[in-house]
């Protein structure tokens, strides 16, 4: 596609309940990588994903954090029991290749209630 | 640890030129990366330095000095659609991790 597409881009439940974020790289683009910006803040780094693995997690918050990215080209990150911590604007980047430039999805806007 | 500091709020005239700073303290660089986000909407990438010195792209320019561990973004001629938060973020690793600042909320006014 022409840029990253995430979906939904708003996303709101309750607590403890499940959620999937998807993310669309830009067609051919081999790196994804997803982060999440807390309002005010930076985006912060979560997983890096070379092809269908992911080459760091380091950054998934704790075990409830999980992503796939099976066919080496569109991505799902998975939360369970979601803490009302959770809420924040979750990213997704996609490059041609490790050490390129990274381009952006708009976002999915999660609210845990 | 990481430790990214840029200005929390800047304000500027159109027309005029501002200079948001960036400074950095981490463990490993490769680069240092300025993105653009308005309100609402995804980081648009601005520069990208890897070495010292000035890379100018239009109305906006870049400096890099790594032995001081500082960049800054330079924005000439501004316009109101320039107001926006300025992202730095330092690229770690072979695969440009990114650890960004909190961002510089740019108001620029009439």
């Amino acid at each position: 596609g022409a840029g990253v597409s995430q979906t939904p881009s708003n996303k709101v439940t309750e607590k403890g309940k499940y959620v999937e974020l998807r993310c669309d790289p830009i067609s051919g683009h081999t790196a994804l990588y997803w982060y999440r910006q807390s309002l005010g803040q930076g985006p912060e780094f979560l997983i890096y994903f070379q092809g269908t693995g992911a080459a760091d997690d380091s950054g998934l918050p704790n075990d409830r954090f999980f992503a796939v990215r099976p066919e080496g080209s569109v991505s799902t990150l998975k939360i369970q029991r979601t803490e009302r911590g959770d809420s924040a604007v979750y990213l997704c980047a996609s490059s041609g290749g490790a050490g390129e430039t990274q381009y952006f999805g708009p976002g999915t806007r999660l609210l845990v209630l | 640890g990481q430790n990214i500091d840029q200005p929390t709020e800047m304000t500027a005239t159109e027309g005029a030129i501002v200079q948001i700073n960036c400074t950095y303290q981490t463990s490993g660089f490769n680069g240092l990366f300025w993105y653009q986000q308005h309100a609402g909407e995804a980081p648009t990438f601005l520069s990208y330095n890897v070495l010292d010195g000035l890379e100018e792209k239009g109305r906006f320019s870049s400096f890099l000095s790594r032995s001081k561990g500082y960049s800054y973004l330079l924005l000439k001629e501004l316009q109101m659609k320039d107001s926006a938060s300025y992202l730095c973020a330092v690229s770690l690793g072979g695969y440009n991790k990114l650890i960004f600042g909190a961002g510089t909320r740019l108001a620029v006014h009439p």
